[in-house]
């Protein structure tokens, strides 16, 4: 079954700490997307991928890096967190050449103290 | 450039009253359209897509929408609510080509079904 899986689910972080957040699709899209989602700003691009080896900077990519080591992977990392990074963050693939709908994994909980 | 809009931040019906969330979208090369749904402290569910063909769409639980190319509008609609469709509903436009496609999002309609 077609899926994207989030890990971690939740994570506290401290204020300069690393943190990276996975993503795995089992659905051979080609594009992968990381957002945030805060309280009246909806969901904001920060990293896309168009497939292995490809990252491009979304709308919000300060402080933020991506990694896409493969077709199944997309990563996304704080180098040094910060509490303005608290959020929830979602990883999306989709492909809609194949009439594949974007799917959504059930987010990360990311607070930064 | 592209864009969605959903020009209603929060709507309030009655339980079994009909539905209709708009949504607007800018965008010159042929869209592919989505609508997701996200309950509380969940991820993004998928309600229906529009790719080609027929202009009104079905989806899961009652929900269907129609596309109109003259009107760049993606209107869901349900024709009787239950409380569990409270919940906020995103509509989406997936732009791009040649395998390289960003996604597009509105910026969210709160739904409140009154029992």
């Amino acid at each position: 079954e077609a899926a994207v899986t989030q890990s971690p689910r939740n994570k506290v972080a401290v204020t300069g700490g690393k943190v990276t957040l996975s993503c795995n699709q089992t659905n051979n899209h080609n594009n992968m997307y990381w957002y945030r989602q805060d309280t009246g700003h909806g969901l904001r691009l920060i990293h896309y991928s168009y497939g292995a080896g490809s990252t491009e900077k979304g709308d919000i990519p300060d402080g933020y890096k991506a990694s896409r080591p493969s077709q199944e992977n997309f990563s996304l990392i704080l180098e040094l967190a910060t509490p303005s990074q608290t959020s929830v963050y979602f990883c999306a693939s989709g492909d809609p050449r194949n009439n594949q709908a974007p799917l959504f994994g059930e987010g990360t909980r990311l607070s930064v103290l | 450039a592209q864009s969605v809009t959903q020009p209603d931040a929060r709507v309030t019906v009655s339980e079994g009253a009909s539905l209709q969330l708009r949504c607007k979208y800018s965008y010159s090369g042929t869209p592919y359209l989505f609508w997701y749904v996200q309950y509380p402290r969940q991820g993004l569910q998928l309600l229906l897509k529009y790719y080609s063909g027929d202009p009104v769409v079905q989806g899961v639980n009652g929900f269907e929408a129609e596309f109109s190319k003259s009107n760049s509008s993606f209107h869901l609609r349900k024709a009787s609510v239950h409380w569990s469709d409270s919940a906020v509903y995103f509509c989406v436009l997936s732009a791009g080509s040649s395998g390289s496609w960003q996604l597009i999002f509105g910026s969210g309609t709160q739904l409140t079904v009154m029992p």
